[in-house]
């Protein structure tokens, strides 16, 4: 069974550092992993997706990279605002058994202080 | 910690059937939203079920194709109507924890239209 692990838990920055979260599976066979933001009270906010043949991905300030061989992702943020606080969220779709599997971290916890 | 149990697992739908996803949670939430995620394509939030009134539906989902309950704080359905091969998707359910600290997940419908 799939598990998805985020390292870390939580993550309080000052404004202005660039900052990595991490993410790691168990299962390399994935289809894709999916970086999202949450924000209390809201839906999760999609950020960046891999395919499974990807190495990377950008947006704005977010590069998210993909090592399937190594079972890791990570979300690079840079020059972090005090918008960027959220949970982050990293989830793998697996296509194992002729099935399709959403398996989520438990989330990174990031505030930003001004 | 909350336990969510999403059914169906898995269907096969003939075009212009509707179905209902039943999503249960073992304790009670606040805030409870359905999600879809079609082949290939990152995760989209369809709607935030609210308690006692009317879902709050994101752009480019309406009530008639995705009519939502939320008879109480344990449990909401997703039906999609009038099933096209697009609506061909993972319907994901979560929930947050009443602090808001805590995002819990279903494991997921996996529907295909034929």
């Amino acid at each position: 069974k799939q598990e998805v692990t985020q390292i870390p838990a939580a993550l309080s920055v000052p404004e202005g550092e660039n900052l990595v979260l991490n993410c790691s599976f168990t299962d390399s066979a994935i289809y894709n992993l999916q970086w999202f933001r949450q924000d209390p009270g809201k839906g999760l906010t999609s950020l960046l997706l891999i395919q499974s043949s990807q190495r990377e991905q950008t947006s704005g300030r977010l590069n998210a990279s993909l090592d399937k061989s190594s079972g890791r992702s990570t979300l690079y943020i840079a020059a972090s605002q005090p918008g960027d606080s959220a949970t982050y969220l990293c989830a793998v779709l697996d296509t194992g058994a002729g099935s399709y599997q959403l398996t989520f971290g438990k989330g990174t916890k990031l505030s930003v202080i001004p | 910690s909350a336990v969510i149990s999403q059914k169906p697992s898995r269907d096969i739908c003939q075009r212009g059937t509707s179905l209902t996803i039943q999503c249960q949670v073992d304790s009670q939430v606040t805030m409870m939203f359905w999600y879809r995620q079609q082949p290939g394509q990152s995760l989209t939030l369809i709607a935030t079920a609210n308690q006692g009134s009317e879902a709050t539906y994101e752009s480019g989902f309406v009530i008639d194709k995705f009519p939502i309950s939320r008879p109480n704080l344990t449990f909401s359905t997703l039906t999609v109507s009038n099933m096209s091969p697009e609506d061909s998707s993972i319907y994901l359910c979560s929930a947050e924890s009443n602090s808001g600290n805590t995002i819990y997940f279903g494991e997921g419908s996996w529907l295909t239209v034929v």
